[in-house]
């Protein structure tokens, strides 16, 4: 079936660094959405983006959607302790299916 | 709202017993889902309905997986007879719309079998 792809599976770094997380896709994507899951947590919701290139802020998270509406990045800029968790992307594939990628681990050293 | 609902917590089952999950979705959402995640297959998607009705189960892994919505407000998914392997943390999810919607999440139930 139709999978999503994250990279990188973990990424440790310190706070104030910078993070980015890519997933990617085989097949064009109708939309993607981002969720955050906290440690012990259920995951939520961050956004969506639908169309191609499209680019979204939310104060330090930068998501962008590829040209191809194939690929997907979240970017936070100066991480803090409160951005620790799993970041996941979710595909929808025009309707046929709705796949959770693996996500990105986020520890944030203080 | 208090936003979607899940009991038990926490369930720790023996073997072949039959294990019973329950969600109750936000009032006024049409879409219900039902995911397992295990550190070795991350989320998957089991099944979802709308409108109570089911509309893709292809993600349920066995004939010993069954799920319910009897009406707008509650569903239920059933392992019978339970496995070591079904350990996992179910989620349930409702959404008003899809796929172009927020999917909300309950705490989800933390499921041991032994």
């Amino acid at each position: 079936g139709q999978q999503v792809m994250q990279i990188p599976q973990y990424q440790h770094v310190q706070e104030g660094e910078d993070f980015t997380t890519y997933c990617n896709s085989s097949t064009t994507l109708s939309n993607i959405q981002w969720y955050k899951q906290r440690p012990g947590g259920h995951p939520v919701f961050l956004i969506q983006l639908v169309k191609s290139g499209e680019v979204k802020k939310q104060k330090r998270l930068t998501f962008q959607f590829g040209e191809a509406k194939k690929n997907s990045s979240l970017h936070i800029t100066a991480t803090q302790t409160t951005d620790v968790g799993t970041y996941f992307c979710a595909g929808s594939f025009y309707g046929q299916n709705f796949v959770f990628g693996p996500g990105t681990r986020l520890s944030v050293l203080p | 709202d208090a936003g979607v609902i899940q009991s038990p917590r926490h369930e720790v089952t023996e073997m072949g017993q039959e294990v019973t999950l329950r969600c109750k979705p936000i009032s006024g959402h049409d879409y219900l889902f039902w995911y397992r995640q295990t550190m070795m297959r991350g989320l998957e998607l089991l099944i979802y309905f709308n409108n109570n009705v089911p509309i893709d189960d292809s993600g349920m892994p066995e004939d010993r997986f069954s799920a319910k919505m009897p009406n707008a407000s509650f569903s239920t998914l059933k392992i019978q007879p339970s496995e070591p392997r079904d350990s996992a943390v179910y989620f349930c999810a409702s959404s008003l719309g899809f796929p172009y919607n927020e999917q909300f999440f309950g705490p989800g139930t933390r499921l041991t079998v032994l």
